[in-house]
């Protein structure tokens, strides 16, 4: 399989642990993006990387949660201190980009997150 | 503010009745257009890209258009597996996030 893989696809943690995700995307691409996904919603974008420079953070990406993607390959999503409001589907998608056109992203299937 | 609308947000059909998805945006400069469709507990699944208004993409039983202020997913008799949620997605020139509407559930009872 060559998609976009992410690991684990479930964990269940206290209030105040950290919590670490990890988002191997598709060989090729040089984009890599991260949602999170609330039931009953779209995807809600976190953050992107162009190779391995982090260029975009959202507003909701609190100090709580750090991004890295060492060596423009896979990438990992931290939270730390975890709370309820936490809890969601963390998605990972990748894209390439070439010759300013992006073409679409594809998506892996997810981390389920529940802060208990 | 770019902003992303679907509707409606839940439709049940039965097997072999057409119809059609909605995503209307507002947004400060269109790059492209997307629709995913999303099966319970799993990552959108990427369906089409739309780039110019009167572009029209077809897939199966799926076929999505595209005017400067919406886009139409049209599903022409459906199967119970065509049952999902379906997502639209903007990518707004100048950023490089993908912004989305809440979706549409959609529901083809046998």
């Amino acid at each position: 399989d060559t998609g976009v893989s992410q690991d684990p696809r479930h964990k269940i943690t206290k209030r105040g642990q950290n919590v670490t995700f990890r988002c191997d995307p598709i060989s090729e691409h040089n984009r890599l993006y991260w949602y999170r996904q609330t039931l009953g919603q779209g995807p809600e974008f976190l953050t992107y990387f162009q190779n391995e420079a982090q260029l975009e953070k959202s507003r909701l990406l609190s100090d709580r949660f750090s991004a890295e993607r060492p060596k423009g390959s896979f990438s990992t999503l931290e939270i730390q201190r975890t709370e309820q409001g936490d809890s969601a589907m963390y998605l990972c998608a990748s894209s390439k980009y070439r010759d300013i056109v992006d073409t679409e992203a594809f998506f892996g299937q997810g981390t389920r997150l529940t802060v208990v | 503010e770019d902003q992303v609308t679907q509707s409606p947000e839940a439709l049940r059909l039965q097997e072999g009745e057409s119809s059609s998805l909605n995503c209307s945006y507002t947004v400060s400069g269109l790059r492209g257009l997307f629709w995913y469709r999303q099966d319970p507990g799993k990552g959108p699944e990427f369906l089409f890209t739309l780039y110019s208004a009167g572009e029209e993409k077809e897939k199966e039983r799926l076929k999505a258009t595209l005017t400067k202020k919406e886009s139409f997913l049209h599903i022409t008799a459906p199967k119970p597996e065509d049952s999902a949620t379906y997502l639209c997605a903007v990518h707004i020139q100048g950023a490089q996030k993908l912004v989305f509407g809440q979706g549409t559930r959609l529901t083809i009872n046998p």
